[in-house]
């Protein structure tokens, strides 16, 4: 059973430019959360999805940053005009049921803005 | 509101001894608490995890963890360190009704030869 996969796993971008990160959840589950990263910190919640639907977007910032999980597909993290901010880590997780706390992690993107 | 606090942000032992990582929670309900190892560059990689049974948690790679109520902590312990331990360590903790998880800033565990 394959484990959550996330790609591409090195993401470059100049400044202005879009970012799109796509995550793959482990074979059954059809829950799906990303979290960042920032250097020298814990991970931060963004947004939890099920296909289809945003369950909650309460770490989402409210500008430039999308995320969807369509009915076929990966879930997409999208990021419009990145900035030299958006340089992070970011994890995507996935879990079989809802409000499952055992969420299985993905090895990340690593996005660098330039 | 839910938060974990990680009281040490590095913490360095040589091999062969015991090793204490310390995390202490805050929550309004009984909360789930985890512990998760992330070693460089790679994904995260759960180590244990307490949901309410029993209070002392055995993980993988001979890691434990007790949940303490009264001291509202959930420190990871193994008795003996092997260099492979050495990696980032974050404590967790279940972050509400829809599921998402509340990361502590990490503990970076170095281990001496």
């Amino acid at each position: 059973n394959a484990g959550v996969m996330q790609n591409p796993r090195h993401l470059v971008r100049r400044r202005g430019q879009e970012a799109r990160l796509r995550c793959s959840p482990m074979k059954g589950h059809s829950h799906v959360y990303w979290y960042r990263q920032l250097p020298e910190e814990g991970l931060k919640f963004m947004v939890y999805l099920q296909k289809e639907n945003i369950i909650d977007e309460s770490g989402m910032p409210k500008e430039r940053f999308s995320a969807e999980f369509p009915k076929e597909g990966p879930s997409i993290l999208r990021i419009q005009q990145v900035v030299r901010g958006d340089s992070a880590a970011y994890f995507c997780a996935s879990s079989p049921q809802r409000e499952a706390y055992e969420q299985y992690f993905g090895p990340g993107t690593r996005l660098t803005v330039t | 509101a839910q938060s974990v606090t990680q009281l040490d942000s590095h913490v360095s032992v040589s091999e062969g001894t015991p090793v204490l990582l310390r995390c202490n929670y805050s929550s309004s309900y009984s909360p789930s608490l985890f512990w998760y190892v992330q070693h460089p560059n790679k994904g995260l990689q759960l180590l244990l995890k307490y949901t309410s049974a029993a209070t002392l948690v055995k993980g993988i790679n001979g890691f434990e963890a007790e949940f303490k109520k009264s001291e509202t902590s959930f420190h990871l312990t193994k008795p003996s360190a092997h260099m492979s331990d050495a990696a980032e360590y974050f404590c967790v903790v279940s972050g509400g009704s829809q599921g998402n998880l509340i990361f502590g800033k990490g503990t970076k565990l170095s281990v001496k030869p």
